[in-house]
């Protein structure tokens, strides 16, 4: 039972436009969801959070959506950069206490094209 | 992800041999994790220490494996009698308190384990 899901496994996407890469969460317990980015042979990097009680952070290119009530949230790249090349993953884990490991979703492969 | 060390970056075991996995978090953490990659798949959680103290261990399998967190050194994911399915990349991840809404895990680079 995957409770955190990235239904893309790989997006493509033109130099300079906007990438919307897409999470969806089936534990109404997690407050609290994470976006990595990560190169091969290289362990995952943190980009960007946002708590349950925002529906949007923003840092620079990077801004991340939450719809609680759709249980569903999207990391937005603009515009994107060749770097920006590599396989995000999605993450959720509830702050207050409980399990504090981290649940991911498979990851969406991002590829900008020239 | 400067900061959290992992060694080695590759281990190779025979099946049956020990692995010992090694992580140092990055300075001022006092929280590490542990989490396994299988290929085409997202990480999945395997443990939670602070120092001398396990916190949630519900990732980790039964038998074979264990953690620790020593009050002085690294945190080492020790893997006994290992099996061709323990074929696997492990990450560990630090923090500096109990994860928070301004507290993301930070991570090593990994260690690439090829059971023989």
């Amino acid at each position: 039972d995957q409770q955190v899901k990235q239904n893309s496994p790989s997006l493509s996407v033109q130099e300079g436009r906007i990438s919307i890469l897409n999470c969806d969460y089936t534990n109404s317990m997690f407050d609290y969801f994470l976006w990595y980015k990560k190169y091969p042979a290289e362990g995952p990097t943190f980009l960007i959070s946002i708590s349950s009680i925002k529906d949007k952070n923003e840092d620079g290119r990077f801004t991340v959506f939450l719809n609680k009530s759709a249980k569903h949230l999207s990391l937005h790249i603009v515009p994107s950069q060749p770097g920006d090349s590599a396989v995000y993953f999605c993450a959720a884990t509830r702050s207050g206490g409980g399990a504090d490991g981290l649940t991911f979703g498979k990851g969406t492969h991002l590829i900008i094209q020239p | 992800n400067a900061g959290v060390m992992q060694n080695p970056r590759h281990l190779v075991r025979r099946r049956g041999q020990e692995a010992r996995l090694r992580c140092s978090p990055m300075k001022g953490h006092s929280h590490v994790y542990w989490y396994r990659q299988l290929p085409e798949e997202g990480l999945k959680f395997m443990v939670y220490l602070q120092k001398e103290n396990i916190i949630d261990e519900s990732g980790m399998p039964k038998e074979r494996f264990s953690a620790e967190f020593p009050k002085e050194g690294p945190s080492i994911l020790r893997i006994q009698q290992v099996v061709r399915g323990d074929s696997a990349a492990y990450f560990c991840a630090s923090s500096p308190w109990r994860q928070g809404a301004d507290q993301p895990q930070h991570f090593g680079d990994g260690t690439r384990l090829s059971i023989l």
